[in-house]
């Protein structure tokens, strides 16, 4: 079955740019999960939803980053006023269902870059 | 804050050898995911282990979950060129399920 998809898979923008990242998880699973992953770290947690609400935003760095789920499936991650340190990569991951012990599932990235 | 600790940061074996890489923490976990990640690449799961003491063997990759479950260990057999990547331990549970990740052991297999 499909994956977990993330697009684009590189986006490059300008220091001060609106940017609108996607992930479609895998279908069925009503755990969703953004890390952001900077070079040689392991990814950090930003968000978690489960269904259509943001469960937990306690990783979000600033009100600049800001995410959405509104139908429970597809989430948008949007970051307002890009700066150059949100330059990293940025994964997507769902499991089946929220627990501790539900193995989650990651999407190929989006490699931002901001100039 | 639960923090994951890997060691070796880096490790460039030759094709055949042996290798053990550890991931430890004080805190309790639930659960104890074992990924791998290729360049500008998602991390792509091996395995879940779940019960202290539990092992774990993937063809040539054995996991082992501590009997606290606060640490893991994974032992690579007769290694393989195939086999280099980052290697990522990440700890389960909490309140919102989040994973928390070491920051990984980078490994190179060199024919």
């Amino acid at each position: 079955g499909a994956g977990v998809s993330q697009t684009p898979s590189n986006k490059v923008t300008e220091k001060g740019k609106y940017v609108e990242l996607r992930c479609d998880p895998i279908s069925g699973h009503t755990a969703l999960y953004w890390y952001r992953q900077s070079l040689g770290q392991g990814p950090e947690f930003l968000i978690y939803f489960q269904g259509t609400g943001a469960a937990d935003d306690s990783g979000l760095p600033n009100d600049r980053f800001f995410a959405v789920r509104p139908e429970g499936s597809v989430s948008t991650l949007k970051i307002q006023r890009t700066e150059r340190g949100d330059s990293a990569m940025y994964l997507c991951a769902s499991s089946l269902w929220a627990s501790g012990r539900a193995e989650q599932y990651f999407g190929p990235g989006t490699r931002l870059t901001v100039t | 804050t639960q923090l994951l600790e890997q060691s070796p940061q880096f490790l460039s074996i030759q094709e055949g050898e042996n290798l053990t890489v550890y991931c430890n923490s004080s805190s309790v976990f639930s659960s104890l995911q074992w990924y791998r990640q290729e360049p500008g690449e998602g991390p792509v799961l091996l395995v879940t282990v779940v019960t202290g003491g539990e092992v774990k063997k993937l063809k040539r990759l054995t996991f082992q979950f501590g009997d606290a479950r606060k640490d893991s260990s994974l032992h690579i057999t007769a290694a393989q060129p195939g086999d280099t990547g980052l290697y990522l331990c990440a700890g389960g549970g909490g309140s919102n399920y989040k994973l928390t990740f070491g920051k990984g052991t980078l490994l190179t297999v060199n024919p």
